[in-house]
């Protein structure tokens, strides 16, 4: 079965910093995609990035990148130059590819940036 | 350009009460999802369907039912509610292909007294 840990129930982190959100998945399938979701304060869900379990080089959206480490089953959200809009709950989420290819939420890790 | 749309936002609801929340999207995708977030529990999937006619159950299914009669519209009904249905529920849907990101509602904060 699937499943997706996050560690760290709550960040903080100083502005302008670096911050990396841990994420370690298990399963079975060797075809999986793998998402990251910022949940503001206001409640919705916002698609920040993707990674195919294929995908050779690791995914990078503007200030964020995807460090997938697949030996290792783990897939951290990395967030660069922090900003205090960042300050939200982060979701890791694990999708199998064959099958019923339903989505699989981590608990969640609730980032606050500090001015 | 609506996306995915959820009524209500908010319900309050007595115990053994039935209700149906309502989702809809415009983008003609054909996966679509219930999830319900309880704190610290993250999104737990209650229902899905692969398309119109389809449906299956999620890891809560217990106390919820679905159908999927039209593309746009998956309902989530509430056959008798009780306490611990108390949740913020949501609704996504996706296209075919398989590295396309779910495309969540707003939510709906629902309470059982």
């Amino acid at each position: 079965a699937q499943k997706i840990t996050q560690t760290q129930p709550g960040m903080f982190v100083q502005e302008k910093e670096a911050v990396t959100l841990d994420c370690t998945y298990d399963t079975s399938d060797q075809s999986y995609g793998l998402f990251w979701y910022k949940q503001p304060s206001s409640g919705e869900m916002i698609f920040l990035i993707y990674q195919g379990s294929y995908d050779e080089q690791n995914a990078t959206e503007g200030r964020y990148s995807l460090n997938f480490q697949k030996a290792r089953k783990s897939a951290n959200l990395v967030i660069s130059a922090s900003q205090l809009g960042d300050s939200a709950m982060y979701f890791c989420a694990m999708r199998e590819i064959q099958g019923a290819q339903k989505l699989v939420f981590g608990q969640g890790t609730r980032l606050t940036i500090n001015p | 350009n609506a996306g995915v749309t959820q009524t209500p936002k908010f319900q309050v609801l007595k115990t053994g009460q039935s209700m149906t929340l309502q989702c809809a999207q415009d983008m003609n995708h054909e996966y679509m999802s219930w999830y319900r977030q309880d704190p610290g529990m993250g999104l737990r999937l209650i229902h899905y369907s692969v398309g119109a006619g389809i449906t299956d159950q999620g890891e809560v299914p217990n106390g919820y039912n679905v159908s999927r009669s039209t593309t746009e519209d998956f309902p989530l009904r509430l056959l008798s509610a009780a306490p611990s249905q108390t949740s913020v529920y949501f609704c996504a849907s996706r296209g075919r292909d398989r590295e396309t990101e779910a495309f969540f509602g707003q939510g709906t904060r629902l309470t059982v007294v």
